[in-house]
This record gives C-alpha cells, sequence and structure tokens, in this order.
C-alpha cells in the first residue's frame, strides 16, 4: 500500500532533551516536506526536500534540522526542543514540485 | 515574506447551498495551487488543484479558478453535502526550482442538514 508514515504519532518530552521524528514514504518520490500545524495558522512549512541530499528552509526552519540521506525518509531531529515548538507536525512527499503532496498521519508533540 | 490569505476562516451553509472561499497570494513565482480537505484528527487530502497556465478546473461538484493577473484563486464546491463539513486549506506552490509551499490559514466549512 501507498504510504506516508511517521513515528512516533504522540510524544511528550521536556525542554532541551533532543528529538528525531521519523518519516518514511515508499512510493519513490523525489519531494519531502515538513509542516507543523497550528490552530488559526494553517500548515506552516518547516524544510523541504528535492532530492537526496538536497534540502532548503521553508517558512519556519529556526530550531530543527533535516536530512535525506536515503530517497525514501526525511527525519526532523529537534535538537533543544522548546515550548513554543508544541505542535502537530506532518511529513509529505510528492512525485513533482508541482503535484499533490501525500501527507503523514501526524505527530502531535508536547514540550513541557 | 511570502503570504498566502485566506477568506473566510468560517463558513456557514444549508445543505444544496454552494459554498466559495477565496485566496490571494503574493508570491508572483507560485505557479501551482491545491487545495486540500482536512476532516477532525485527519491528513490533509487533496480534492483539487490547478497550474498555472490555466484559468479553471471542474471536477464533478467542485472547482478552482485562477487569475493570475490578480493573485487570486476559488474554490467553489455545488450542491454541498453534510459530508463537505471539514477545513479547506488553499496553498500556493513555487515548483520551478523548488518546493516552497504556503498554505492559507484554513476555513471551517459547516454544511447544515
Amino acid at each position: 500500500e501507498a504510504q506516508v508514515t511517521q513515528n512516533p504519532r504522540y510524544l511528550i518530552t521536556v525542554t532541551g532533551k533532543k528529538l528525531t521524528v521519523t518519516c518514511s514514504q515508499n512510493m519513490n518520490h523525489e519531494y519531502m516536506s515538513w509542516y507543523r500545524q497550528d490552530p488559526g495558522l494553517g500548515l506552516r512549512q518547516i524544510y523541504y526536500s528535492m532530492n537526496v541530499e538536497v534540502t532548503d528552509k521553508g517558512d519556519v526552519p529556526e530550531g530543527y534540522k533535516v536530512s535525506r540521506k536515503e530517497k525514501r525518509n526525511f527525519p526532523l531531529i529537534l535538537e533543544s526542543p522548546s515550548p513554543n515548538q508544541t505542535s502537530l507536525y506532518f511529513c509529505a512527499s510528492s512525485p513533482t514540485s508541482e503535484d499533490t503532496q501525500y501527507f503523514g498521519p501526524g505527530t502531535r508533540l508536547t514540550v513541557l | 515574506g511570502e503570504n498566502v490569505e485566506q477568506h473566510p476562516s468560517t463558513l456557514s451553509v444549508q445543505e444544496g447551498d454552494s459554498a466559495v472561499i477565496k485566496c490571494t497570494y503574493s508570491d508572483s513565482a507560485s505557479n501551482y495551487f491545491p487545495w486540500y480537505k482536512q476532516e477532525l484528527g485527519k491528513r490533509p487530502q487533496l480534492i483539487i488543484d490547478i497550474r498555472s497556465n490555466v484559468g479553471e478546473k471542474k471536477d464533478q461538484r467542485i472547482a478552482v479558478t485562477l487569475n493570475k493577473t490578480a493573485k487570486h484563486f476559488s474554490l467553489h464546491i455545488t450542491e454541498t453535502q453534510p459530508e463537505d463539513s471539514a477545513v479547506y486549506f488553499c496553498a500556493a506552490s513555487t515548483g520551478t526550482g523548488g518546493f516552497k509551499t504556503i498554505f492559507g490559514a484554513g476555513t471551517r466549512l459547516f454544511v447544515k442538514a
């Protein structure tokens, strides 16, 4: 089944404790993206990747890191999480830059 | 920075009526305009999209129009049904040489039976 998976789905952590949210797609898509969703703000792009080893900043990259060492995986790293990073995070992938994005199920992160 | 404004933030219609949601974008380089529907607790899913070389696109009860000169695009849903109730997001994407995507803040649509 074609899909985008994210892990974990739910995470409660404390300020400053490094964490990684994994994202994997099995559709051989070149384009992948991370978004955060906050009430009243829609989805805001954190980082995107156009291919292996090619990443670029979105609208809200501060406090986040990404890597794209393999085509299927695009992990999101929070080196030192802070409470303002409490949010719902979505990973997405797309076959081209002008095509639908397929979203993962979301990761709800709470930073205390 | 670049942005996408979406209106209204909330829309309530009677079943069978039409619903219109409007978006305005600021980045002239935007060339791909998708619309996503997000039901409560679910992930966003594409319902229709339009590319910059097209002015209008229709898929059954859903249509999208694009005015590149005015940097404005709209979603039209006809004969609304209760299952159309959800949050709808517009987005503008700069596909050429990048993958920057900016979403509107969303419209919560209520369809009353």
